[in-house]
């Protein structure tokens, strides 16, 4: 069965702390894998997209992982804001097109003072 | 930067009633899509539509539920006889082609009482 699983499900971190989100997917064959964060009551905005050869990938604070072997991503956030409050959401597209995107449950990130 | 729209951002109706959520999609993209998050769950596909017809559908999306294109810019949701678990927020998504990125709209929070 095609899953997505993120942990841990919430994090509070203090400002300016680094964390790293995890993200576990059995969907196969794979296409990409997609970060995205999504403000309360916002719609999801993309992060980055990592394909089957790429193995690290940044933009700007935020730096993700994949190792497509263990179907394991991550993704790492340097010295966090209070504006990184949201959920982040792993999202792993099969291949053959369409609609075949396979959503993580996200994990609710909090930064605080 | 072009974006996707959703109109209304929350609508209010009472079981039975008849709901039409409205998105705009990004002028020069062909895939749209229908997404739903219950409040506090993931993100759920309900469909998918391309070159004027649905072309995949969840189990979620069942004869209470169409969606239409009637112009060269609206792509609506209908849902026909509300039901109270229908309440969540919908997203409307589209991209421009099937490899690409897929970019969602704010979202329509729907409340059925």
């Amino acid at each position: 069965k095609n899953q997505v699983e993120q942990s841990p499900q919430s994090l509070i971190i203090l400002e300016g702390k680094n964390c790293t989100l995890q993200c576990n997917y059995t969907v196969s064959p794979f296409s990409n894998l997609r970060w995205y964060k999504q403000d309360t009551g916002r719609g999801p905005v993309s992060l980055t997209i990592m394909t089957f050869s790429e193995n690290t990938k940044s933009n700007g604070r935020y730096t993700a992982t994949l190792d497509a072997d263990t179907k394991q991503s991550s993704l790492h956030i340097t010295a966090s804001q209070l504006s990184d409050s949201a959920s982040y959401i792993c999202v792993v597209t099969r291949t053959g097109g369409g609609n075949k995107l396979t959503f993580g449950t996200g994990t609710q990130l909090k930064v605080e003072l | 930067e072009p974006e996707v729209t959703q109109t209304p951002s929350h609508q209010v109706t009472q079981m039975g009633q008849e709901v039409i959520l409205r998105c705009v999609p990004i002028s020069n993209h062909l895939y749209f899509y229908w997404y739903r998050q219950i409040l506090g769950q993931k993100v759920e596909f309900l469909v998918s539509f391309y070159n004027n017809e649905i072309s995949e559908k969840s189990e979620i999306f069942d004869d209470q539920f169409s969606v239409e294109r009637p112009d060269g810019s609206n792509f609506t949701l209908k849902i026909r006889s509300t039901k109270l678990e229908d309440s969540a927020m919908y997203f409307c998504a589209s991209k421009r082609d099937l490899t690409g990125e897929l970019f969602f709209g704010e979202g329509s929070r729907l409340t059925v009482l």
